[in-house]
């Protein structure tokens, strides 16, 4: 059973459209991380969110914390060929950080 | 300013061979991860180590993997007798310090292992 959750799975667009990516829990986190990994590389960070209703943004990126601090979202406006990748959140856990399983973007030109 | 350095980038055993994988942090950082992770699939927790101590080792394997990071030098990632199933990307993160969002998590590029 993961601890986070992240939908969609896999998301396909257009260059130029707008998207949201979700990460949901059941368990409340005190801060929420984003991070994006591209292909043969590392996960780079993003964002970090704390506060419960908190909204983040980063050029076209918009992240929001849930008022519970359950479950947060990444909106990308304008999508980017460049956007392209594999988006995580993450949450630290106790002595150690978890991860959901990812939402895979492919932006088209 | 080196990031969090992992070698060897690609690694390819045989079933039965030994993996060593190793990983130096961030300059200052002295908590470092190991994570797994498999094709089209999110990063799965190992272990979570202090210089010289290993703080939380419940996701790795109780056979064959074992996790090292000493006073001096990298951290280890051994796995001995590998198999098939262990093919996966293997990344190590540092940070400054325990879990908490002023210790972001900084990642090497990962350590392909193939075994075959």
């Amino acid at each position: 059973t993961q601890l986070l959750e992240q939908s969609p799975q896999f998301l396909s667009i257009q260059e130029g459209e707008n998207l949201t990516v979700y990460c949901n829990s059941s368990s409340v986190f005190s801060s929420l991380q984003w991070y994006r990994q591209e292909p043969g590389e590392g996960p780079v960070l993003l964002v970090t969110v704390v506060t419960g209703g908190e909204v983040k943004k980063l050029k076209r990126l918009t992240f929001q914390f849930g008022d519970a601090r359950k479950d947060s979202s990444l909106h990308i406006t304008a999508a980017q060929p460049g956007d392209t990748g594999l988006y995580l959140c993450a949450g630290a856990r106790g002595q150690n950080f978890v991860f959901g399983p990812g939402t895979r973007l492919s932006v088209l030109p | 300013n080196a990031g969090v350095m992992q070698n060897p980038r690609h690694l390819v055993r045989r079933r039965g061979q030994e993996a060593r994988l190793r990983c130096s942090p961030m300059k200052g950082h002295s908590h470092v991860y190991w994570y797994r992770q498999l094709p089209e699939e999110g990063l799965k927790f190992m272990v979570y180590l202090q210089k010289e101590n290993i703080i939380d080792e419940s996701g790795m394997p109780k056979e064959r993997f074992s996790a090292e990071f000493p006073k001096e030098g990298p951290s280890i990632l051994r796995i001995q007798q590998v198999v098939r199933g262990d093919s996966a990307a293997y990344f190590c993160a540092s940070s400054p310090g325990a879990p908490n969002l002023n210790s972001p998590l900084h990642f090497g590029n990962g350590t392909r292992l193939t075994v075959t």
